[in-house]
């Protein structure tokens, strides 16, 4: 199956710095979710990006699906952007499965 | 208004013992999973239904049986429970089981088996 691997494991930053997560696949996929889940276990959609580039706030998120990769950018970063951040690939075509990539967790310093 | 709902939220139990673990949804969606997060955080997919089928049965025990009584609902149940089980499960939902669909989260249910 598709490998999902995501980079750095962990991260601490202090509050204020900006950082890039990145999520590799082994294949060509037509779709690509991040998500964050919170030092509560709650697990929240980010971004929904197959390809191009989205903004949200300080987040955004860039797939370029040709060369199998997506990045999450997190600018001036909060004590609550800590967590684990996932990529996931949902269910595409024939292809049913869900795969979440290895997760990076993050620490945000005051 | 809770969008997908996981009862319990904590359940300690008995190594042996059979329990069950609820979902519901109530945004209208066809499909429904079930996830296993591990002590490393690692999320793994162990059941998928869409409008009350089984979609993807992951290398699952057979102690773990998934029944979904109707679309806004996927319950598990787990018989003869073992220390390995103990994780976060969590319960998620999608309009349908395609691409351009986002994934809705529950909120998780903690099993620790003694």
């Amino acid at each position: 199956g598709i490998q999902v691997e995501q980079s750095p494991p962990d991260l601490i930053l202090q509050e204020g710095a900006n950082s890039t997560l990145r999520c590799n696949f082994s294949d060509s996929v037509n779709n690509l979710q991040w998500f964050h889940q919170n030092p509560w276990g709650q697990l929240i959609n980010l971004f929904y990006i197959p390809s191009g580039t989205k903004q949200n706030g300080r987040l955004s998120a860039t797939t370029v699906a040709t060369e199998r990769y997506s990045l999450l950018y997190i600018s001036s970063s909060q004590t609550t952007d800590s967590g684990v951040y996932f990529c996931v690939l949902p269910p595409s075509g024939g292809y049913q499965k869900v795969t979440f990539g290895t997760g990076t967790k993050l620490q945000v310093i005051p | 208004d809770t969008a997908v709902s996981q009862t319990p939220k904590y359940l300690v139990t008995q190594m042996g013992n059979d329990k069950s673990i609820k979902c519901e949804q109530n945004l209208g969606h066809d499909t429904m999973y079930w996830y296993k997060q591990d002590s490393k955080k690692f999320l793994k997919i162990m059941f998928s239904y869409n409008n009350k089928e089984l979609i993807i049965n992951e290398t699952v025990p057979n102690r773990f049986s998934p029944k979904s009584p109707d679309k806004a609902h996927l319950n598990l149940h787990i018989n003869s429970l073992e220390l390995g089980d103990s994780a976060v499960y969590f319960c998620a939902s999608s309009r349908e089981n395609r691409r351009q669909e986002t994934q809705y989260f529950g909120p998780g249910t903690r099993l620790l088996v003694l």
